[in-house]
């Protein structure tokens, strides 16, 4: 089934390691994004891709990074995680990348940093 | 500051009609979306307004009033499976979206 793929849906973490986030989109969209959503908030972006080779921050991009390398793949990175990065996390993605696409999104990451 | 503000919570009836609504301040407007995410699932679109009016999709449509910085989602003909989060989102000057907190919308038989 063509669409976004997140590993792992679901990850426990020590504060201080190191996490990575995977995400895969088949459909050859441009954009990318990834999105944290916390009880009682919209979702808010962290950062984003308009397409490959490039990325950009969001609202809320500290303690995370993101590369581009191909148009497929956009992984997030936390460098060393603390606990108010517990968080479901969605990539998604659209083919109309900085203008009005709609939004595909995968399953989400959910992750407890203790 | 940007802003995208809705009710957290209704309830409706099975079979009923339910108006939920959203108003928005963004830096310059470029369209407002509607998604449903239903619990612990992705959201999934629903609708895209960017001019003023209703556009209608089967059992739901969506309402645009630039001038007032308001919109609304409708649905119809409730069943059980439209109990999910309604997201309401702006589309701001430079393409970014502004998401509100959500609507959790409950259908009681």
């Amino acid at each position: 089934i063509a669409g976004i793929t997140q590993a792992p849906t679901s990850q426990i973490l020590a504060a201080g390691r190191r996490m990575t986030l995977r995400c895969t989109q088949d459909m050859r969209h441009n954009a990318m994004y990834w999105y944290r959503q916390d009880l009682g908030l919209g979702l808010r972006l962290i950062h984003y891709s308009n397409t490959a080779g490039t990325t950009g921050k969001g609202e809320v991009p500290d303690g995370y990074s993101v590369s581009r390398a191909n148009t497929d793949d956009f992984p997030l990175t936390l460098a060393s995680a603390v606990p108010s990065q517990t968080s479901v996390y969605f990539c998604a993605s659209s083919d109309k990348g900085g203008t009005t696409g709609e939004l595909f999104f995968g399953e989400g990451s959910r992750l407890t940093v203790l | 500051g940007q802003n995208i503000d809705q009710p957290t919570e209704m309830t409706a009836t099975e079979g009923a009609i339910v108006q939920i609504n959203c108003t928005y301040q963004t830096s310059g407007f470029n369209g407002l979306f509607w998604y449903q995410q239903h619990a612990g699932e992705a959201p999934t679109f629903l609708s895209y307004n960017v001019l003023d009016g209703l556009e209608e999709k089967g059992r739901f449509s969506s309402f645009l009033s630039r001038s007032k910085g308001y919109s609304y989602l409708l649905l119809k003909e409730l069943q059980m499976k439209d109990s999910a989060s309604y997201l309401c989102a702006g589309l701001d000057s430079n393409y970014q979206l502004i998401w509100g907190a959500g609507t959790k919308l409950i259908i009681k038989p």
